[in-house]
């Protein structure tokens, strides 16, 4: 079992739609990362958050320390939003972060 | 563009063949890592660079072979590579490795190994 784990694997959504991805993990983090990689390959980064909520434009990332979990959502989803969103975590006092197996996005007009 | 350039975008190499991928940060930045992204996995660090010193190799084969010459530029030579090598290397930068190292990442380098 990897210690991230995301949920759904994949979704399809219509243009408009609020989407929400999800990211459990099982180890002490110090901090929590969501990534967006597209086709091409590149990886850009989303958020870094240790505690609470983040907002950029129309995504809010959430994460509740207590219960190991995080969630991205997208508000108002558009087809330039399809991509590839993963959640990685680092845990506490290590260089390391490990990364869940990412969930693919595809926004229909 | 995040400010991580990665050359060449795509390679394909025989299993004898020895070849380099490259990776350039125009960010200032302190720490440069190599992460390999396999088909249906999730992505693995291989390498951490810090200040131009090795701090973390991932139980990579030393048939990966990295070279940092300064904080900007960070390279992996590859030689005498398997089928199962074949993967997507990505690089990555931050201001400094440990919890509060924003990552910024470059396009990656797909290699196929025949």
């Amino acid at each position: 079992k990897n210690e991230v784990e995301q949920s759904p694997q994949n979704l399809t959504a219509q243009e408009g739609e609020f989407i929400t991805i999800n990211c459990s993990y099982s180890v002490g983090i110090s901090a929590l990362h969501w990534l967006q990689q597209h086709p091409g390959g590149g990886i850009v980064s989303l958020f870094m958050l240790s505690s609470g909520k983040k907002k950029h434009g129309r995504l809010i990332a959430t994460i509740n320390i207590q219960e190991k979990h995080s969630s991205l959502h997208i508000t108002a989803s558009h087809p330039r939003d399809s991509a590839v969103y993963i959640c990685a975590v680092r845990q506490g006092g290590s260089e390391k972060l490990v990364f869940g197996k990412g969930t693919k996005l595809t926004v229909n007009p | 563009e995040t400010g991580v350039t990665q050359t060449p975008r795509h390679l394909v190499m025989g299993m004898t063949n020895k070849k380099s991928l490259k990776c350039e940060q125009h960010l200032g930045h302190n720490a440069m890592y190599w992460y390999k992204q396999s088909a249906k996995k999730p992505l693995e660090l291989m390498f951490v660079y810090n200040f131009k010193e090795q701090t973390e190799n991932n139980s990579v084969p030393s048939r990966f072979s990295p070279e940092c010459p300064n904080s900007s530029h960070l390279f992996l030579h590859l030689h005498t590579l398997q089928p199962e090598d074949s993967a997507l290397y990505l690089c990555a930068s931050s201001q400094r490795t440990g919890n509060t190292g924003e990552l910024f990442f470059g396009e990656g380098s797909r290699l196929t190994v025949l």
